[in-house]
């Protein structure tokens, strides 16, 4: 069975920067190339903000950036701004075609 | 505007089955595959199925395999979720996603149907 795991919060200041991981537990996850990011805001539907690992969609912030080392890939916030508070969640998919999501990490800024 | 429009959810008895519906526009429906993803309150999203865009293939979550069924229906811009021996654990917002075009990226969701399993 494969899994993501997430720090359960994380925190800043405005004007810093922050890093979320997001490790892989078990043997089936992909190799990272296809890690996705979503910023969901309380009672709001999920956002895309990185694909296929280092990717950005069209409007979202250059503020914004996803990286990998090993088995856990990041995503950086960069001059963090109060609408940053929000939970971030990555997902990948695994070698067997299905997806997972982790955990989820609530950013307090 | 890409659009994904949930209906379908409801109170229901554990045990009962439910049908979710999926109308898109705005895109070519039939080129892309579709996701359900679901958020038990106060938890975070769960994947549980995916159809490509020809309906071919179909993946699931080993939490609802057996119990879920995914079908699309290209010609309506229809996505369906069969849920069938519900449990009170399958209590959640209920979304429908797109995969982003030769991405495995969720790129744009619906507003969410809530499903309420509850005696």
């Amino acid at each position: 069975q494969s899994a993501l795991t997430q720090p359960a919060s994380v925190s800043g200041s405005p004007g810093q920067s922050i890093t979320i991981s997001c490790t892989a537990t078990g043997s089936d996850v992909d190799d990272y190339n296809s890690v996705s990011w979503y910023q969901q805001h309380p009672g709001k539907v999920p956002k895309l903000m990185i694909y296929d690992l280092n990717a950005r969609p069209s409007g979202v912030s250059n503020r914004f950036s996803g990286s990998k080392s090993g088995s856990t890939a990041f995503l950086t916030i960069s001059g963090l701004q109060l609408e940053d508070e929000a939970t971030y969640y990555c997902s990948s998919k695994t070698i067997t075609n299905t997806r997972v999501f982790g955990g989820g990490t609530e950013l307090t800024v | 505007e890409v659009q994904l429009v949930e209906s379908g959810g409801g109170l229901v008895k554990p045990g009962g089955s439910l049908r979710l519906s999926c109308e898109a526009s705005g895109f070519s429906f039939s080129t892309f595959t579709i996701n359900w993803v679901r958020q038990a309150p106060g938890s975070g999203l769960e994947w549980l199925s995916s159809i490509s865009s020809s309906g071919s293939y179909i993946f699931y979550a080993d939490s609802v395999k057996g119990r879920f069924t995914i079908s699309r229906d290209n010609a309506e811009n229809s996505l369906y979720l069969q849920m069938n021996n519900l449990r009170a654990e399958d209590t959640a917002v209920y979304y429908c996603a797109r995969d982003g075009y030769g991405t495995y990226s969720f790129d744009s969701w619906g507003q969410g149907t809530l499903v309420i399993v509850s005696a």
